[in-house]
């Protein structure tokens, strides 16, 4: 049931800095999603990206879409210690939704 | 202001003893979704509900129930934990016309003793 698939698994960087996340997937979608997860708490929605989009921005998040590459990447700027979290993509199909497996970011003061 | 609340937070259970996982929602979605993580993997959905209509996922074992009383609530009952179960379980809503965005509840972990 697994769709998308992230790299790297995990990340680790100091703050201040840039951390980058990208997400493969294997078949056609409606949008792609990304959510954030703090460790033993639930899914946080943070950005939606249509498949005729090919850049988003949030605050200090930048996704971008390849659909011609079947690919996606979540960047994040100045990292800050609140950030450490699992970040985990979620393709869209109609009304199916997949997760990947998800990368867990570390972000060392 | 919590929109899908479960509960509770942390549930431990004796292997084979049922247990019964909540949650409720006050977006007044048509849709709920249970979902099981493990550890470090991508959450599995289970199965959800339109409406009362339930549509269970084919690899969902039959050891997974879930009832939904109401729009505002629905029920994971598992029969006879196994050792294996033990996980984190999400319940999730949307609307039906905007099935692939999903908001999640902060999820109940369940161990099995």
């Amino acid at each position: 049931s697994q769709q998308g698939e992230e790299d790297p698994q995990a990340l680790s960087i100091q703050e201040g800095e840039n951390a980058t996340m990208n997400c493969s997937y294997k078949t056609s979608i409606n949008n792609l999603q990304w959510y954030r997860q703090n460790s033993g708490r639930g899914l946080v929605h943070l950005i939606l990206i249509r498949s005729n989009e090919r850049e988003k921005h949030s605050g200090r998040l930048r996704v971008t879409l390849d659909t011609s590459k079947k690919s996606s990447s979540l960047l994040i700027t100045a990292s800050r210690a609140a950030d450490t979290a699992s970040y985990f993509c979620a393709t869209a199909y109609n009304n199916d939704m997949r997760f990947g497996a998800g990368t867990r970011l570390t972000v060392k003061p | 202001d919590a929109m899908v609340i479960q509960n509770p937070r942390y549930q431990v259970t004796q292997f084979g003893k049922p247990v019964t996982l909540s949650c409720s929602q006050t977006l007044n979605h048509n849709v709920m979704y249970w979902y099981q993580q493990k550890s470090s993997q991508a959450p599995k959905l289970l199965f959800h509900y339109y409406d009362k209509d339930f549509n269970n996922e084919a690899d969902t074992p039959d050891n997974f129930q879930s009832r939904r009383p109401n729009t505002s609530f629905c029920f994971l009952d598992i029969r006879s934990p196994g050792l294996g179960d033990a996980a984190m379980y999400l319940c999730a809503t949307s609307r039906a016309e905007t099935r692939n965005i999903q908001y999640f509840g902060a999820g109940t972990r369940l161990s099995v003793l």
